[in-house]
């Protein structure tokens, strides 16, 4: 089982509506990560988010919101999503190591299927 | 540039047979870590293997052995006595310490293991 967790596996939502993606660990991991992939692609990272600040931000449209509540928890926030935006959301985290964290893995959740009709 | 090159869209192994899936990369960063994860069907991202930069040794971890060779900038990842759950797309990845430690991955190869 991973050790990263997200909620929902599955979401379908209107252009119109506002809806939530979470992620949540407990491996005492002090930076997450959203990433979104779409079929058949690599992931692409979206924010990046060290000891609950944001600290990376890949030039994503204001329509996703990145939030950091405590360091176990990370949601985006969705809004007037487009039919582009469809795509499968995965949430990382990894340990932040004082001058090696290129040595450190990211470990993923299961992914969140968002569908924008 | 691309950062991560992986040559090989899709490749075929037989059951109980080895196999190499290639990775190149492209770095002027002295301090990286280059990562393999699998990804089924179902969407999951498996962390596999791990090589830093610094590391003399090849890494293995069970059937799998990273192949790293610094001054080709390749980082192949061999897997032994292939499995029918191998069966996967196969991402190569990095971070470099000078790129604010982001994971970048490589384009994938689809990995299928016939009976």
């Amino acid at each position: 089982d991973t050790e990263v967790t997200q909620t929902p596996k599955h979401l379908v939502m209107g252009m119109t509506n506002k809806k939530s993606l979470k992620c949540e660990q407990h491996m005492g991991h002090r930076a997450m990560y959203w990433y979104k992939q779409k079929a058949k692609k690599p992931p692409e990272l979206m924010f990046v988010y060290s000891y609950e600040k944001l600290s990376i931000n890949e030039s994503v449209p204001s329509r996703f919101s990145p939030e950091c509540p405590n360091s176990s928890l990370l949601n985006l926030h969705l809004h007037a999503l487009q039919p582009e935006d469809s795509a499968l959301y995965l949430c990382a985290s990894s340990q932040v190591l004082a001058t090696e964290s290129f040595n450190s893995p990211l470990h993923f959740g299961n992914g969140t299927r968002l569908t924008v009709t | 540039a691309q950062k991560i090159t992986q040559t090989q869209p899709g490749m075929f192994v037989q059951e109980k047979e080895a196999v190499t899936l290639d990775c190149t990369y492209d770095t002027s960063d002295q301090s990286y870590g280059l990562f393999w994860y699998k990804q089924p069907s179902s969407g999951e991202m498996i962390f596999l293997i791990y090589q830093g930069s610094y590391d003399e040794q090849n890494a293995t971890e069970g059937r799998y052995s990273l192949n790293f060779q610094k001054a080709r900038k390749s980082a192949n990842l061999v897997i032994s006595a292939s499995q029918l759950g191998d069966s996967a797309m196969y991402f190569c990845a990095m971070r470099e310490a000078l790129e604010g430690n982001k994971l970048v991955f490589g384009a994938g190869t689809i990995l299928r293991v016939k009976s």
